[in-house]
């Protein structure tokens, strides 16, 4: 069964901090690993994929398929970061549907 | 490009009335997803339009749920009746083909509230 977890459903740091929101997933093939990202009155957006290994925003995610996870990392963490964060999982394989972690919701303290 | 339209934003009808949730794509995006999140849970797929037809609609949840797409173009799902379970909020999604590589573009969200 494919399954995503996100592990913490609140994360809270100070502006300049380090953040790391983990995301771990069960998947018995090659899966395709998303973030998604969701701020204050806006619509669900994705952030970053893990196929793309590029860095939005100064997040950088990297698959790591011996832990299974995709934790979602950025150095030095913004006010505008505070969002809902959701790390997201497909079959591959064509596959089309995204199996979701319950999500995190980040808030960056001034 | 204008965006994954859905409407209405917000809706509020008693138990045992219907309701129908409306979106419309992008414009040329052959790939149109349904998602639901209920209160405290994580964001579920619900089912997967290719063109006019269902490629996938494992995720709905029972029979009181009807999905159309009416020539490929705008989506509509009808909750009829409807159950105090199935407040939540209401994704529609499209994404070109050959699909989830790219990426969804999600719409707002219908905020549906039975009461």
């Amino acid at each position: 069964a494919q399954r995503v977890t996100q592990p913490e459903k609140l994360l809270s740091v100070f502006k300049g901090a380090p953040v790391e929101l983990k995301c771990n997933y069960s998947y018995s093939g090659s899966p395709e690993l998303f973030w998604y990202v969701q701020y204050s009155r806006q619509r669900l957006q994705l952030l970053l994929r893990h196929i793309s290994r590029e860095s939005i925003k100064g997040f950088t995610a990297d698959l790591n398929k011996g832990e299974t996870s995709f934790h979602l990392k950025k150095p030095f963490a913004q006010e505008e970061d505070s969002a809902m964060y959701y790390c997201a999982l497909s079959g591959g394989q064509g596959a089309q549907k995204l199996v979701f972690g319950q999500g995190t919701r980040l808030t960056i303290n001034p | 490009e204008a965006g994954v339209t859905q409407f209405p934003s917000h809706s509020v009808i008693e138990k045992g009335q219907t309701v129908t949730l409306r979106c419309d794509p992008i414009s040329g995006h052959d790939n149109l997803y349904w998602y639901r999140r209920v209160m405290g849970k994580e964001i579920k797929f619900l089912l997967h339009f290719v063109k006019e037809s269902k490629q996938d609609e494992s995720g709905m949840p029972n029979n009181r749920f009807l999905a159309e797409r009416t020539g490929g173009t705008y989506s509509t799902l009808k909750v009829q009746p409807a159950e105090l379970e199935d407040s939540g909020v209401y994704f529609c999604a499209s994404s070109p083909n050959p699909g989830l590589s790219y990426g969804y573009t999600f719409g707002s969200g219908t905020r549906l509230t039975v009461v």
